[in-house]
């Protein structure tokens, strides 16, 4: 069984300062990690993905997460905000046959 | 646009008729997911398939939901006498083992979804 929480449902940042929004996960196996973004009426896109090869991924928009075994958690941050990043984001666990398991999802507003 | 694409966009309908929604996914990958996504909620698994083979169904998978792959391309998800609690948006999802051009191995691609509403 898996499963995620993001701890956070809301987040707000002023712009420029920085992101961080928060994940802990439970796998009974070495899981596959990802954060996806979704923006309003639009498709959810892929942030990063964690599959062991690096404990700190890198992923598109200056977003980068760090996976951390002895605290089951994959938080997401960004050093500084910037206004489009105001959206709703998900912290998702995948087990081996890819069956994905999300976070009820963050959203993050970005203040001027 | 990720590559993977739904039909319609957009669903309303009447309590009690049947509707069918269509995933194309990326035509390389052999893996497609089906998930269902309620307001203020994460998406939740469905369905998967490889190829044409539907490994797995999540419980929240009534009777009343029919998922099919015929050719291992297309896939087709079909709600019979819907209620308004189907209200949702239903995505579709694929995934390759190999990764190939910007598509990453073992990673999900997402379409933009099926909003459905049941009045």
């Amino acid at each position: 069984a898996q499963s995620v929480t993001q701890l956070d449902s809301h987040v707000s940042v002023s712009e420029g300062t920085p992101v961080l929004l928060r994940c802990n996960y439970s796998s009974s196996y070495s899981p596959s990690l990802f954060w996806y973004v979704q923006h309003p009426n639009k498709g959810l896109q892929l942030l990063l993905k964690y599959t062991s090869a690096a404990t700190l991924v890198k992923g598109i928009n200056g977003f980068e997460a760090e996976f951390k075994k002895s605290e089951t958690s994959f938080h997401l941050t960004k050093p500084s905000a910037h206004m489009s990043d105001a959206a709703e984001y998900f912290c998702v666990v995948s087990d081996n046959a890819g069956k994905s398991t999300f976070g009820d999802g963050t959203t993050l507003t970005v203040k001027p | 646009d990720t590559g993977v694409s739904q039909d319609p966009r957009h669903k309303i309908t009447k309590r009690g008729q049947n509707v069918t929604f269509r995933c194309d996914p990326i035509s390389e990958h052999n893996r497609l997911y089906w998930y269902r996504q309620t307001l203020g909620q994460g998406p939740e698994f469905l369905t998967y398939f490889q190829n044409e083979a539907q490994l797995e169904k999540s419980r929240l998978l009534s009777d009343r939901f029919s998922a099919e792959r015929p050719k291992g391309s297309f896939s087709t998800l079909e709600i019979q006498r819907t209620e308004q609690g189907d209200s949702a948006m239903y995505l579709c999802a694929s995934s390759g083992l190999g990764g190939r051009g910007r598509y990453r191995a073992e990673t999900q691609y997402f379409g933009p979804g099926t909003r459905l509403l049941v009045l």
